[in-house]
């Protein structure tokens, strides 16, 4: 499995944009590279999975370059209910038993 | 309910007790994943089932852990003998497909073990 890279913590502003990058350069031809946000006492949460370019949904954006061994979350306007830690995960997402690794996460605070 | 339901929330077991944990997926979700997760750090897989089979128990860290899910929908995690270190989050997923692409994840299940 491909292992993931990002930063522990990220501080910002609420109305700003917050970019996450993850490092995966060992991603399979297979892989997809997929987010989770976390809140304090709940399960992470689905919020995008994307193979390469950009995917865009009502939550955040995606952008994988050509080669694939980065990818960055873009969350835009964030505001203070955004704060949470953040996953990237890269896996088979098609195989039968693949299962989630979680790295550990970025933890991003969003200050009024 | 139309998410995944954790039970207990919340367990304090004295050392050496045995403990289960419920998980009721989503209706219809073939994959149901668990995981371990200690303060502060990520999700640790712990096993997967597709159905009722239990294709990985990898991440199991003893033989005081098991699971199963018998009829292929409502699983049980059980912990026999229960260790300080075992103290953690226990968190249920559930996914649709045979493969992971959406999960979705209960509350989970903090036990405390004293």
């Amino acid at each position: 499995l491909a292992k993931t890279t990002q930063p522990i913590s990220m501080d910002s502003y609420e109305g700003q944009e917050v970019n996450i990058t993850c490092s995966h350069n060992n991603i399979a031809t297979n892989d997809y590279i997929t987010w989770y946000q976390q809140f304090p006492s709940q399960g992470p949460r689905f919020i995008i999975q994307g193979y390469k370019t950009k995917v865009t949904n009502e939550v955040a954006s995606l952008f994988i370059p050509a080669d694939r061994k980065s990818s960055t979350l873009s969350l835009p306007r964030v505001s203070l209910s955004d704060t949470a830690v953040y996953y990237c995960l890269v896996g088979d997402s098609g195989a039968a038993g693949n299962k989630l690794t979680f790295g550990g996460g970025t933890r991003v605070l969003v200050k009024p | 309910g139309a998410g995944v339901s954790q039970s207990p929330r919340y367990k304090v077991a004295k050392r050496g007790q045995d403990v289960a944990l419920r998980c009721d997926p989503i209706s219809g979700h073939v994959s149901l994943f668990w995981y371990q997760q200690a303060l502060g750090q990520g999700p640790e897989f712990l096993t997967y089932f597709q159905n009722e089979a239990q294709l990985d128990k990898s991440g199991l860290p003893s033989d005081r852990f098991f699971a199963e899910r018998p009829e292929g929908s409502v699983s049980t995690l059980k912990i026999q003998r229960t260790q300080q270190e075992d103290s953690a989050v226990y968190l249920c997923a559930s996914s649709h497909r045979e493969g992971l692409t959406e999960a979705f994840f209960g509350q989970g299940t903090r036990l405390t073990v004293v």
